[in-house]
């Protein structure tokens, strides 16, 4: 198994422009996460998916967008690349049920806006 | 709302040392505890975890924590460390129910371990 898988790895954007994070996992988990990682800052949540068709807001949301069309893929939007969303992003995802809150995380990509 | 809080930032200590990460959280409502690991450049991966029963739990690599509900923490500990424990450390809560598998992290712990 892949388990979670994030493209791409690296990536230097230019103030104001878009690009989509992929992230695609397949364990046939129902719910994904997308988080964002900032030195001192720990983790914070973006978006989450509790399948598809269904998403919601996390703590820090403004300036992107996810959809889920399907089990296995959870985009992240960035449409007007801001100085800011410079970070590490991880996409994350786990199997609903008590015991099973484990989060199986993807290994991340690098981001910078400049 | 949750909040978890990682006491130190950094820990240096010598191999074969006992270390301590501490990790205290807030809620208002029942938690699940998490401990993960990065090692650099990777992902997360999970170290143990506290959901029910036993409140001291046990990774398979010698970490163990002890979930202490009176004082609200989760510390981490390990009686003697390796050159390979040199990682970032976080503590992270989920809620019982509606949460959906969201986690509150901490700022994270960056042990480093000398030989």
């Amino acid at each position: 198994n892949a388990g979670v898988t994030q493209t791409p790895k690296f990536r230097i954007l230019k103030i104001g422009q878009s690009m989509t994070l992929q992230c695609t996992q397949d364990m046939n988990h129902n719910y994904m996460y997308w988080y964002r990682q900032d030195p001192g800052m720990g983790l914070k949540l973006i978006y989450y998916s509790v399948g598809a068709g269904i998403t919601d807001k996390g703590e820090v949301p403004n300036g992107y967008n996810v959809s889920r069309s399907t089990t296995e893929d959870f985009p992240l939007r960035l449409e007007l690349a801001a100085p800011s969303q410079t970070s590490v992003y991880f996409c994350a995802s786990s199997f609903p049920g008590q015991g099973a809150t484990e989060a199986f995380f993807g290994q991340g990509t690098r981001l910078t806006v400049v | 709302a949750q909040s978890v809080t990682q006491l130190d930032s950094q820990v240096p200590v010598f191999e074969e040392a006992p270390v301590e990460l501490r990790c205290n959280y807030s809620s208002s409502v029942s938690v699940y505890l998490f401990w993960y690991v990065q090692y650099p450049n990777q992902g997360l991966q999970l170290l143990l975890k506290y959901l029910s029963g036993s409140t001291l739990v046990e990774s398979i690599n010698g970490f163990e924590a002890e979930f202490n509900k009176s004082q609200t923490s989760f510390h981490l500990r390990k009686p003697s460390v390796h050159i390979s424990d040199t990682a970032e450390y976080f503590c992270a809560v989920s809620e019982y129910s509606t949460s959906y598998g969201k986690l509150t992290f901490g700022q994270g712990t960056i042990l480093t371990v000398h030989p």
